[in-house]
């Protein structure tokens, strides 16, 4: 079964720092290309970045460039997505996500539970 | 960036009845749209995606047609445990983009 459990989410202050990790399992991370979605509350689903399956290639959302990085450790199974520089609209339950990838773009297909980040003072 | 449209916003259907949402893409994403289902507090699940092709456990009530920038979700005959927000994303172009969901409630 694939499991993708999120953690380090809470709160913290305009201009703070956070590292969310995902801890998958249930399939071969080392192969799958790997994504954060975002979603305010009571509001859509944005997409915020991607990492490739060896982490030498990124994507990410403009408004989220220069502030957040994905990256990953495959040999702890790990997605990372460290926040720097936070503001009040990165407040957001932020989703790990696995994309089911073959020989071209694939869907998102498997999704954490989610952690929520609150930027307050 | 291409920009995911949604129409409309709230749909009222009754129990039995079929429900057609929309989507349309600012910019042709060829067939790479996939369709989600999201309840209050839960994660996203996948429905659909390569724009008709249901996900693994998806009942068959759950259809996906289109390709280029106008797609549609059927969900033939709404069960109770269909009414929730539905949205359309597009995996063709970088950004990748969500469209803001449909709710589709009970009339």
């Amino acid at each position: 079964e694939v499991q993708l459990v999120e953690s380090g989410g809470g709160l913290v202050q305009p201009g703070g720092a956070l590292r969310l990790s995902c801890v998958a399992s249930g399939f071969t991370f080392s192969n799958s290309w790997m994504h954060w979605v975002r979603q305010a509350p009571g509001k859509g689903l944005v997409w915020v970045s991607r990492v490739n399956s060896d982490g030498s290639s990124t994507n990410y959302a403009d408004s989220v460039k220069g502030r957040l990085t994905i990256s990953r450790d495959n040999a702890k199974n790990t997605l990372y997505l460290q926040m720097n520089s936070l503001r009040d609209e990165d407040t957001a339950v932020y989703y790990c996500v696995r994309e089911g990838r073959e020989s071209g773009p694939g869907p998102l297909d498997y999704w954490g539970q989610g952690t929520l980040v609150t930027v307050s003072s | 960036e291409v920009v995911m449209t949604q129409s409309p916003a709230t749909v009222s259907v009754s129990p039995g009845e079929r429900a057609s949402l929309s989507c349309r893409a600012s910019q042709s994403v060829s067939s790479n749209l996939a369709w989600f289902q999201q309840k209050p507090g839960q994660a996203p699940r996948l429905l659909i995606y390569g724009a008709s092709t249901r996900a693994t456990g998806i009942p068959a009530r759950f259809s996906g047609s289109g390709s280029g920038t106008e797609f549609t979700l059927t969900i033939s005959s709404l069960q109770s445990e269909d009414f929730a927000v539905y949205s359309c994303h597009q995996y063709n172009n970088w950004p990748r983009t969500f469209g803001q969901g449909t709710k589709v409630e009970i009339k």
